[in-house]
């Protein structure tokens, strides 16, 4: 079974670029999930979507970071304009949320995409 | 202020013994915590959960408990093999209306030959 997919793995650029990030969650999922993790501030959820909707961006650290969902099976992490403190590790996760909205599933995590803004 | 917190330093066991790493709490109550295996390079992977009604689950050499008194899980490996180092990161979810998860900063399990 084809787990969570991102992409690129590795990505390197120059401050002040158009990052853009890009995540397939597993098929069937109903729930995406975006962390960034670093060393100082562990894994930080970002923003989750449930059934493609927005639900909860409080993570966002700012206006330059933005995501969207368009369909069940693609989601992307946008940063503009990129800073060198958003140099980290970015995870997507999806999950089958059932039942009410405190639900208890599993979260598959993607490999991530590690970020380096110079 | 709402803080969960794992054991900060790293954990060196020896081959065969059993590994216990600790989740803490504060100012949360969740119905429920879990327990993930993150590699070095790869995202976090899905081991355990544990419900606020259930005192203690086990799947093969893996035992969570978790005591809501306390505010407390306890993750055990018994048997312990080098196969078993990576970071282990608990997470408990923060909020009844929502589906998200927190997570603690994980614990860094070395289990030596």
């Amino acid at each position: 079974d084809a787990g969570v997919i991102q992409s690129p793995r590795h990505e390197v650029t120059e401050m002040g670029q158009e990052v853009t990030l890009r995540c397939k969650p597993i098929s069937g999922h109903n729930s995406l999930f975006w962390y960034r993790q670093t060393m100082m501030r562990g894994l930080e959820l970002l923003i989750y979507f449930n059934n493609n909707v927005p639900i909860d961006d409080s993570g966002m650290p700012e206006d330059r970071f933005s995501a969207k969902m368009p369909n069940a099976s693609f989601s992307t992490l946008k940063i503009q304009p990129s800073e060198p403190r958003d140099s980290a590790v970015y995870f997507c996760a999806s999950s089958l949320q059932q039942g009410g909205a405190r639900s208890n599933q599993p979260q598959h995590f993607g490999d991530g995409t590690r970020l380096s803004i110079l | 202020s709402q803080k969960i917190e794992q054991n900060s330093e790293a954990l060196n066991i020896q081959e065969g013994k059993t590994a216990t790493l600790t989740c803490n709490y504060t100012n949360y109550s969740p119905a429920y915590l879990q327990w993930y295996r993150q590699d070095p390079g790869r995202g976090p992977v899905f081991l355990l959960l544990i419900r606020e009604n259930e005192k203690e689950k086990r799947k093969e050499r893996l035992k969570v408990t978790f005591d809501t008194t306390l505010k407390q899980s306890l993750f055990h490996i018994t048997a312990s093999q080098p196969a078993d180092s990576a970071t282990y990161l608990c997470a408990l979810d923060p909020d009844s209306s929502a589906s998200k998860i927190i997570f603690g900063s994980g614990t860094r399990l070395s289990i030596r030959p």
